[in-house]
């Protein structure tokens, strides 16, 4: 089974300043029809998950374009261009044909 | 606008069974495959099971099978969760969710299971 994990676990972040978070695998996400399944959620406080970058580049409907993913077979990284306080919450990478999350990430503002 | 309602949610006895419930809507139900995923308490996100389109072909993560059963009904825009022999770590809110190409892009706002006597 596929292990998903993300450093670090907590960011401290100053509004503004950019956030990066990575995901790591633990074999490669590479599926057979050649595309790589990994997505980003959001989950801010007392809220669902929220679907934010999919196929590792890909933003969602309505997401910011300050949220950018990118990577490649095992490592993967989420980045926050400025981070706003809306931003605050727990951030999760997703393997979706593999049924692997990652523990998460929570992001808070210093 | 998508929107899944999650609802069945309580508390129920260690061994007891309960259903979840997702009303669906602002999309084409019938042509998505749906998935359950919970989390418990503090902690992160955990994959239940998911169902294909047509209800036909349900997948379990392997800690859930034989106690867990998906299914859907399309007239009605509804995907169930029928949870069996419940335990306390069992105990999480459950989301269903649309699961659209290995995505899950959108969520509800969960349904709260407690196990415990």
């Amino acid at each position: 089974d596929v292990v998903m994990t993300q450093t670090p676990l907590s960011s401290p972040v100053t509004l503004g300043q950019p956030a990066s978070i990575s995901c790591r695998s633990s074999q490669s996400l590479v599926h057979s029809d050649g595309n790589t399944y990994l997505s980003w959620l959001q989950q801010r406080p007392g809220q669902p998950p929220r679907l934010l970058i999919y196929q590792i580049s890909n933003r969602f409907s309505g997401v910011p374009d300050r949220f950018s993913g990118s990577g490649t077979g095992t490592d993967f990284t989420l980045k926050i261009s400025r981070v706003e306080a809306e931003d605050v919450g727990v951030y999760y990478c997703m393997e979706g044909t593999q049924w692997a999350f990652g523990q998460g990430t929570r992001l808070e503002i210093k | 606008e998508v929107q899944l309602v999650e609802s069945g949610g309580g508390l129920v006895q260690p061994g007891g069974s309960l259903r979840l419930s997702c009303a669906a809507s602002g999309f084409n139900f019938s042509a998505d495959w749906m998935s359950w995923v919970r989390q418990a308490p503090g902690k992160g996100l955990e994959w239940v099971a998911k169902i294909n389109p047509d209800g036909r072909e349900q997948y379990y993560v392997d800690s859930m099978k034989g106690r867990f059963s998906i299914s859907r009904d399309n007239a009605k825009n509804s995907l169930y969760l029928r949870m069996n022999t419940l335990r306390a770590e069992d105990t999480a809110m459950y989301y269903c969710a649309r699961d659209v190409w290995y995505r899950l892009e959108y969520w509800g706002q969960g349904t709260l299971v407690t196990v415990s006597s």
